[in-house]
């Protein structure tokens, strides 16, 4: 079955202070890995997506990377208005095709000034 | 940028009123979606609808039903609302890339309170 499992689920860190947030997945053919940020009472806003192993893609303080098996969100020296929740989502190669995102839990990311 | 809006935000209502949670784009997408999510879980598809005439059903098992009468509205009615209805309801969009996977944008949610 596929599924994508996002750790950790609540990270704390001090301002300035880099970190990583990791998601890994099981899928029979990856399409794509997609990356958003989720502020509370909002909807989800778009940031990266990933299609093969070894790319990377660039926002401001933001990284995404990808491998076979997982995918990480590298923060450099966060401010606090990085604090949001971070999701992961993979489009696999399902009988419903490319349409359907499988979403992780999110890691809720706070960052203290 | 995404232009995808909801309404209403916020809602409060009583069990068995009948509720449409409308969503509308301005992007000319022809795919559009919608999502269940409670506090601190998953995303979970339920519906959603390659562009005017088609409504699918998503993963999500869900007592909602959708329209797509235009290529730019896609409402949600529920005929009964219970209180296991409470939820955040997110719509989506996105615009197909025959060359890779389409970016679904979102709009900013309702949340429904079934008391």
């Amino acid at each position: 079955e596929d599924q994508v499992t996002q750790s950790p689920e609540a990270l704390r860190l001090q301002e300035g202070e880099s970190s990583s947030l990791n998601c890994s997945y099981t899928v029979s053919g990856l399409r794509g890995l997609f990356w958003y940020r989720q502020d509370p009472g909002k909807g989800p806003e778009f940031l990266f997506t990933l299609y093969s192993a070894g790319e990377e893609k660039e926002k401001e303080r933001l990284k995404a990377t990808l491998t076979k098996k997982e995918s990480f969100l590298h923060i450099t020296a966060p401010k606090p208005e990085d604090s949001a929740t971070y999701l992961c989502a993979f489009a696999g190669n399902s009988g419903a095709g490319s349409y359907q995102l499988t979403f992780g839990k999110g890691t809720k990311l706070s960052v203290i000034p | 940028e995404a232009d995808i809006y909801q309404t209403p935000r916020y809602l409060v209502i009583g069990t068995g009123k009948k509720i449409t949670l409308e969503c509308s784009q301005t992007m000319g997408h022809d795919k559009m979606y919608w999502y269940q999510q409670d506090p601190g879980m998953e995303l979970h598809l339920i519906h959603y609808s390659y562009g005017v005439n088609s409504t699918e059903k998503g993963d999500l098992s869900s007592e909602s039903t959708v329209s797509r009468i235009r290529t730019e509205h896609f409402p949600l009615t529920l005929e009964s609302a219970r209180p296991s209805h409470t939820s955040q309801y997110l719509c989506a969009s996105s615009d197909p890339q025959a060359w890779s996977t389409d970016t679904q944008y979102f709009g900013p949610g309702t949340r429904l309170t079934v008391l």
